[in-house]
C-alpha cells in the first residue's frame, strides 16, 4: 500500500519550454507531498513543501515562480518547471507522508529525469 | 532547521564483511530516522528505520542503533553481498521542521566479490 505514482519518468525539452511533472497518491490520500530534486552523485535536496488547497513552502533558494506546485486534491500534486534551462537538468522526485505527520513513514515516486537541452 | 551529517562517503568492503555507516543530526526533537537503498536512477528504498523510543532494531543481515543522547544513529550490514553495492541515506524527521525528511549526504557502499 501507499504508492505513489509519478509521471513522466523521463523528458527531455528545449530550453524556454515548462515542463509538468505529477504525481498521484494511488491507494492513500496524501494530505503532504514533498518535491526534491537530486543532482548525480549528491543527496536529495527538499524543494518544497505542499499541503493540499494550501500554498507550497518553498526552502531557501528554490524560485517559487519557476517551480510551480499545485496540491489541489489529496491524490494529486503537480511541479511544473517553467521556463527550463540546462541548469535545470536533474532528477526530480516526490514523496508523500504517510499518516500526519509521517507516523507511518513516507513513500516516494519513482523519480523524473528531466534534460533541458 | 534539522541537519543530518552523515559519514563515509564512501565504503568499499569486501564479500562478506560488515559496513557500518553513521549519521549524527542536530534537532533533538527529531524522531523517526529511516535508511534508504537508492540505485542508480531509481527511488529511495527503506531498508531499515527506527523511532527515538527504541535503541535498537534489527531485520536479518541490517541492523540500526539510535543514540538519543549523542544525537548520532547507526547502520550495520552483516554478511555483505555484492548486491548490497548501492548509494545509502540516513534521515530524521519529526523535529522543528514536523514531517519534513531531511537527508544526510549519502554513502556510497561497494562490495567487491
Amino acid at each position: 500500500g501507499a504508492v505513489v505514482s509519478q509521471h513522466p519518468s523521463w523528458v527531455i525539452c528545449k530550453s524556454g519550454t515548462s515542463v509538468k511533472i505529477e504525481c498521484r497518491s494511488l491507494d492513500f490520500q496524501a494530505t503532504t507531498m514533498f518535491w526534491y530534486r537530486q543532482f548525480p552523485k549528491q543527496s536529495l535536496m527538499l524543494m518544497a513543501t505542499s499541503n493540499e488547497g494550501s500554498k507550497a513552502t518553498y526552502e531557501q533558494g528554490v524560485e517559487k515562480d519557476k517551480f510551480l506546485i499545485n496540491h489541489a486534491s489529496l491524490t494529486l500534486s503537480t511541479l511544473t518547471v517553467t521556463s527550463a534551462h540546462p541548469e535545470d537538468s536533474s532528477f526530480y522526485i516526490c514523496s508523500a507522508s504517510i499518516g500526519q505527520g509521517g507516523t507511518y513513514g513516507y513513500t516516494f515516486g519513482s523519480g523524473t529525469r528531466l534534460t533541458v537541452v | 532547521g534539522e541537519n543530518v551529517e552523515q559519514h563515509p562517503s564512501t565504503l568499499s568492503v569486501q564479500e562478506g564483511d560488515s559496513a557500518v555507516i553513521k549519521c549524527t543530526y542536530s534537532d533533538s526533537a527529531s524522531n523517526y530516522f529511516p535508511w534508504y537503498k537508492q540505485e542508480l536512477g531509481k527511488r529511495p528504498q527503506l531498508i531499515i528505520d527506527i523511532r527515538s523510543n527504541v535503541g535498537e532494531k534489527k531485520d536479518q543481515r541490517i541492523a540500526v542503533t539510535l543514540n538519543k543522547t549523542a544525537k548520532h544513529f547507526s547502520l550495520h550490514i552483516t554478511e555483505t553481498q555484492p548486491e548490497d553495492s548501492a548509494v545509502y541515506f540516513c534521515a530524521a524527521s519529526g523535529g522543528s521542521g514536523y514531517s519534513t525528511l531531511t537527508f544526510g549526504k549519502g554513502t556510497m557502499l561497494l562490495v567487491s566479490p
